[in-house]
Parts: C-alpha cells; structure tokens; sequence
C-alpha cells in the first residue's frame, strides 16, 4: 500500500526553463494539497485540488505557477520560467476527504527537491 | 493574518530530559492541531494531533492544548539524540478544507 509518491526526488533547472512535479496520492484518495518549504522556513500552503478541480488556490503566486489533477494520473505542479527564488522544497499530500483532516492529519510525501541555477 | 508561532531555537536539552515545545496560534476558530517532525532533508512527518483540551499522551510524547489561550505544546520525556529534528506545529485553517497553517518549526538538539 504505497504512500504518497512524488517524483524527481531532484530536479536541477536553469532560470527560465519550466519545472514540473508530480504527485501520486495514496490509493484511493482525490483530495491533494501542494506545500512550498523555502530554506529555513516552515511549510506554506500553496493549492488544494481535488480529481479535475482547483478547490483553494490561494497560496499559489499569482504568476508562473499552476496546478492541476486530471482524471486519470498525478498531480501536476508546473513553474513556467524558473526564477532563483523558485529553489525550495516542494512537498504534496492526499486525503481520502478535505474535512477527513479532524481524524488523522495527511501524509507527506517525499518531496521534490527543486534547485535553480 | 492567521499566524502559527514558535521559537526558533535551538532548543538544546541533554539526553534524557523533558523536552518542551510551544506553539501559539492567531486563529480563534482553529480546531485541529499537529504537530509534525522534520528531520534535516526529508519529509514532514505527523506525531501527534490534538482536538481538545488538555493532554493527549502517546509514548513519550505528550500534546497539550488550551484554546482559552491559544497555546499547543508538544513534551518529549526521556529525549533520545534520535529526537533531535525540527518540529512544526500546524493548525487547520478555519475554512476546514484541510489546509494546514505551519509555524517555522523549532529546532531541538537532544545531546548525549
């Protein structure tokens, strides 16, 4: 029973190129939430999306950077021409429901490592 | 601004001790609170939730919550050097979708 999966675990682009990452929630689940950890800072939420729909955007900046989760495969989070400040820790996690979180909190997945230069 | 605080650290305690992490949060409607341990490079991972006031205990860890004062504290006892991380403290956002607000974590060094 795989857990959250996301992929690179790595991903080095040069400033300008587009930067990709995937999220693979628990078995199951439809509800994804991505989070930004910047060096030495705790986690910020980005996006909240459920199978086919952005369902909190709020913490996404409001240029360069979408998201989506289509009916079939990951969860896509796509920075459009990468800037230095883009360096940072991204991570995702699922939940089988948005208001399941009373119970049991979410799992994080591995994370993608993302480094600009 | 919703906001999640705590003291950056470290937080130096020696093997063995009582460690204690605090956590204060801005939102009165908050009704959900982890806490989450980070080791250096990888992941966050959940330790503990509290719902309600007063302590939940599991293991050596112990979550203690007062939503009069806004406070949630994570106590480690017999700290272990394997303790040593960062630990951030999350609180349900008031729209209760499951975004979670993060402090910036505390940094607990447990020496030997």
């Amino acid at each position: 029973n795989a857990g959250v999966m996301q992929n690179p675990r790595h991903l080095v682009r040069r400033r300008g190129q587009e930067a990709r990452l995937r999220c693979s929630p628990m078995k199951g689940h439809s509800h994804v939430y991505w989070y930004r950890q910047l060096p030495e800072e705790g986690l910020k939420f980005m996006v909240y999306l459920q199978k086919e729909n952005i369902i909190d955007e709020s913490g996404m900046p409001k240029e360069r950077f979408s998201a989506e989760f289509p009916k079939e495969g990951p969860s896509i989070l796509r920075i459009q021409q990468v800037v230095r400040g883009d360096s940072a820790a991204y991570f995702c996690a699922s939940s089988l429901s948005g208001t399941g979180l009373v119970n049991k909190g979410y799992t994080f997945g591995s994370g993608t490592r993302l480094t600009v230069v | 601004q919703k906001e999640v605080e705590q003291n950056s650290g470290p937080l130096s305690v020696p093997e063995g001790a009582i460690a204690s992490l605090n956590c204060t949060y801005s939102d009165r409607v908050s009704q959900s609170f982890f806490w989450y341990r980070q080791y250096s490079g990888k992941s966050p991972e959940l330790i503990m939730s509290i719902y309600s006031n007063g302590d939940k205990e599991d293991g050596r860890f112990t979550a203690q919550l007062n939503k009069a004062s806004q406070y949630v504290s994570l106590l480690i006892r017999d700290s272990q050097p394997s303790d040593s991380a960062t630990y951030l403290c999350a609180v349900n956002d008031a729209s209760n979708t499951g975004k979670l607000i993060f402090g910036q974590g505390t940094t607990l060094q447990v020496k030997p």
